[in-house]
């Protein structure tokens, strides 16, 4: 089983609209949570990080972490073009040393003019 | 603030030529650093961590090895390409707990 799973899409949404991203982990320890995104040929940029249960917010983007189902969740509100990329979930289980942060394959988002 | 900085950032090389990629960060201390390599349209795949100076773990097995000389300084070498050596190599550090920061990557052309 692998430790953080997305639905690799691709996800197409019209400008405007409300894009929803999803991802799963498998360790019930996980204390820390990262959505990252990607546009093609780039590397990933860290754009929101949650810790506790609930949603979080930051400009159009809301992140929403529920432990219990093991599930975090990105909502990227009045989509825009410029938001077309691939998003990365990444999970911190916590475990001892340095290799603790697992990612997803990905979501690959495009918004339609 | 903190940066990290990698470099080239594009290469071609002749399969069985040697290889060195180099990350170095700025502005922080004893960080925890990272090689990622990402295949074309695939996922990240872990390389190579380090915790400290000289302390290199290998996640996968293959003819590429990493060397730590300096705290903020993270190597990549191999000493013969193979065509399944292409793809995007990133580098990236953290302070445990939070999420790791990226480089903007070496594209790598195995020709």
């Amino acid at each position: 089983q692998k430790e953080v799973e997305q639905n690799s899409g691709p996800l197409s949404v019209p400008e405007g609209a409300i894009a929803s991203l999803n991802c799963t982990y498998s360790d019930r320890g996980s204390q820390s949570f990262f959505w990252y995104r990607q546009y093609s040929g780039k590397s990933p940029e860290l754009i929101m990080s949650i810790y506790s249960n609930g949603d979080k917010e930051d400009g159009r983007f809301t992140a929403q972490l529920n432990k219990a189902s093991q599930y975090v969740s990105l909502l990227i509100r009045d989509s825009q073009p410029s938001d077309s990329a691939t998003y990365l979930c990444a999970v911190n289980t916590g475990q001892t040393g340095a290799n603790n942060l697992f990612f997803g394959t990905g979501t690959r988002l495009t918004v339609i003019p | 603030s903190q940066t990290i900085h990698q470099w080239p950032a594009t290469l071609v090389q002749p399969v069985g030529s040697p290889l060195s990629l180099e990350c170095t960060v700025e502005g922080t201390s004893n960080p925890n650093l990272y090689w990622y390599r990402q295949a074309a349209g695939r996922g990240l795949q872990l390389l190579f961590y380090s915790v400290g100076i000289g302390q290199i773990s290998s996640e996968v097995p293959q003819n590429l090895s990493a060397s730590r000389p300096q705290d903020r300084q993270f190597i990549l070498s191999s000493k013969k390409l193979l065509l399944s050596d292409s793809g995007f190599y990133l580098c990236a550090w953290s302070v445990y707990g939070n999420g790791y920061t990226f480089g903007s990557g070496t594209r790598l052309t195995v020709v």
